[in-house]
């Protein structure tokens, strides 16, 4: 049973333009969201996070939405840069006492020049 | 800078084998995890620790097994590798109260 799911395996965008990349999760105990990249042959690196209490999150070029009725997040990237063609993982914890990260399937971003 | 180790960047094993994949962690951390990441299904938890000679399952623990004897080193041990565990096998640690993770390069491991 998927509880955080990413529906777009792939997404393609020019340089320069906005990424939108979204998750969705069906466990109303998730209290902390997260969004890792991933190169290949690498392991994930932390991007940017958002708690349930927030609607939104910015740090530089990325920005997290987070819609809590609706139990979706996004992540927004602006602009978009070649170098950030990897693969996206949202990641959620819940607020059972310990930090155990559970991530959806990831989507392969490609931004070309 | 938080560095996680894993002990190999490839390996190949024998259906059979018993394989033991390290994992080293030099930020003190409390919490450490094994994960397996597979093409449309992200990554998936196999077990985790939050303390010296605990462990808990996680949601895919069948086949696998761990070890934490000291707080920077946690292994995950294959008692007898079948095809259907070659993976890309990451590791991760996290301080207790926190809620991001760093994760190891990880181990791409093939079962022939």
């Amino acid at each position: 049973d998927q509880q955080v799911k990413q529906n777009s395996p792939s997404l393609s965008v020019q340089e320069g333009r906005i990424s939108i990349l979204n998750c969705d999760y069906t466990n109303s105990m998730f209290d902390y969201f997260l969004w890792y990249k991933k190169y290949p042959a690498e392991g994930p690196t932390f991007l940017i996070s958002i708690s349930s209490i927030k609607d939104k999150n910015e740090d530089g070029r990325f920005t997290v939405f987070l819609n809590k009725s609706a139990k979706h997040l996004s992540l927004h990237i602006v602009p978009s840069q070649p170098g950030d063609s990897a693969v996206y993982f949202c990641a959620a914890i819940g607020n059972t006492g310990f930090q155990k990260l559970v991530f959806g399937t990831g989507t392969r971003l490609l931004v070309s020049p | 800078d938080v560095k996680v180790t894993q002990s190999s960047r490839y390996l190949v094993k024998r259906t059979g084998e018993k394989v033991f994949l390290e994992c080293v962690q030099d930020m003190d951390h409390e919490n450490m995890f094994w994960y397996r990441q597979d093409p449309g299904l992200g990554l998936r938890l196999i077990y985790f620790s939050y303390d010296v000679k605990m462990k808990e399952k996680g949601d895919i623990p069948e086949g696998y097994s761990v070890s934490r004897e000291k707080k920077e080193r946690f292994s995950l041990i294959l008692e007898s590798a079948s095809t259907n565990q070659t993976s890309m096998y990451l590791c991760a640690s996290s301080p207790s109260k926190s809620t991001e993770a760093f994760f190891g390069q990880g181990t791409r491991l093939t079962v022939v």
